[in-house]
């Protein structure tokens, strides 16, 4: 069965810049979670998707970054403009959505905001 | 207070050693715990769910302690392939909103 995957793997930027990842989940899973991950630190979670509609964004810094999974399968997390402590590995996770089944990680996506 | 404390480590131990990790949770409201592994520059897997009457899994031991809020991990016989940060991460709904620690580095030398 495949995993999450997530693309890029890496992404540099300067900061003030733009940019974006994707994500798509394992097939069927109606939940899905972006989580920034800072070196030395725990995922800490920056927003959560039932199906396209948004269940938990209290975490998100929404003056730069938004999220979006308008069909309900793929989601694009995009930073704008960046930050040099936006640097941290950015995290997607799947879930079914039933009971106590398990988040499934994908890969992440490494930024280096310099 | 943070969600979940645990210590960093690094905790370097030799092949065969027993292992323990702690660590505690602020929210009385936390309904399902966990514990992740994760190798380096990889992503975080499920290494096991923490239930209250404990739980085992080979080598590997889980304990939950509602009253003081502490969970812990204990792993005998230590390989080297167990090298890796370990998790603990909590939940006030299932395995929905997930908590996570710092992370415990673990280190298995020869």
């Amino acid at each position: 069965e495949a995993g999450v995957a997530q693309s890029p793997r890496y992404k540099i930027i300067e900061k003030r810049q733009s940019v974006a990842f994707w994500c798509n989940p394992i097939s069927g899973h109606a939940t899905l979670y972006w989580y920034q991950q800072i070196l030395g630190q725990g995922p800490k979670l920056l927003i959560q998707f039932q199906n396209n509609g948004v269940v938990d964004d209290s975490q998100l810094p929404k003056d730069r970054f938004s999220a979006e999974r308008l069909k309900g399968v793929d989601s694009t997390l995009k930073i704008q403009p960046a930050k040099l402590e936006d640097s941290a590995v950015y995290l997607c996770a799947s879930r079914e959505g039933t009971g106590t089944d398990t988040q499934y990680f994908g890969p992440g996506t490494r930024l280096t905001v310099l | 207070r943070k969600e979940v404390e645990q210590d960093p480590g690094p905790f370097n131990v030799p092949e065969g050693a027993t292992v323990a990790f702690n660590c505690t949770y602020s929210n009385s409201a936390s309904q399902s715990f966990f514990w992740y592994r994760q190798d380096c520059r990889k992503e975080p897997k499920l290494l096991m769910s923490v239930y209250s009457s404990g739980n085992e899994d080979g080598r590997f031991t889980a304990q939950l302690n509602r009253a003081s809020q502490y969970i812990s991990l204990l792993i005998r016989d230590s390989k080297l392939s167990d090298s890796a940060t370990y998790l603990c991460v909590v939940s006030q709904t299932g395995a929905n909103n997930l908590f996570f620690g710092t992370g415990t580095r673990l280190t298995v030398i020869p």
